[in-house]
């Protein structure tokens, strides 16, 4: 089946700018996470959704970082007003989860390769 | 979750098995061991995870000592596609809670 996806798969934007990244993840996985790798620096976590709740959002860097879930499906991570040291590959991951079922194995997306000039 | 060590790099040569060790002096009896792979440009992908046994399925074995202090991650018959950083991370099972992930280890196929 279809695994996670993510677009664009490239955005150059200027300093200043707002973005967004979107998620599409795998059907039926109700968990949904977002994180990001900065070059030369290793993957962190972000944001975590179960549903269109977002029970963990303390990996976002700064209040200019907000994402949204809706329909327990796609998700956007809105970055506002970007700086230089936001440009990074963008991550999304999808888990199943379901009351009583073991589901913590997480597929993730190929990324959004975003550089602000 | 509790904090692994890994080397950072190493080599195998294309067709041999490759051996990557993880320490993680520090775990807990409910945690259990993942390794993840990241493929340049690609997304991480799941390998296989353990608890205290050793564990084998179609990409690996992971080998977990006694004491759970270390594990091996045995990729058997390695190819030139197996170059990539593989991750070890310690987290407890059944939860929907963030990875974490160190700085891996770059394993490097040669011909």
């Amino acid at each position: 089946g279809a695994g996670v996806s993510q677009s664009p798969s490239n955005k150059v934007t200027e300093k200043g700018k707002d973005v967004e990244l979107r998620c599409d993840p795998i059907s039926g996985h109700t968990a949904l996470y977002w994180y990001r790798q900065s070059l030369g620096q290793g993957l962190e976590f972000l944001i975590y959704f179960q549903g269109n709740s977002a029970p963990d959002k303390s990996g976002l860097p700064s209040d200019r970082f907000s994402a949204e879930r809706t329909g327990g499906s796609v998700s956007t991570l809105t970055i506002q007003r970007t700086q230089q040291e936001d440009s990074a590959v963008y991550l999304c991951a999808s888990s199943p989860w379901a009351a009583g079922v073991v589901g913590d194995t997480q597929y993730f997306g190929p990324g959004t390769r975003l550089t602000v000039l | 979750d509790a904090k692994t060590t890994q080397p950072p790099s190493m080599d195998c040569a294309e067709g041999r098995a490759a051996n990557l060790p993880c320490n993680h002096s520090t775990i807990s009896g409910n945690e259990y061991v993942y390794w993840y792979r990241q493929i340049h440009s690609q997304g991480p992908q799941y390998i296989i995870h353990g608890l205290k046994n050793n564990e084998t399925n179609e990409m690996a074995s992971l080998i977990i000592t006694e004491d759970r202090k270390s594990s091996t991650l045995i990729l058997p018959h390695a190819t030139l596609r197996d170059t990539a950083v593989y991750y070890c991370i310690v987290r407890v099972a059944k939860n929907t809670d963030k990875l974490i992930f160190g700085t891996g280890t770059r394993l490097q196929v040669f011909p």
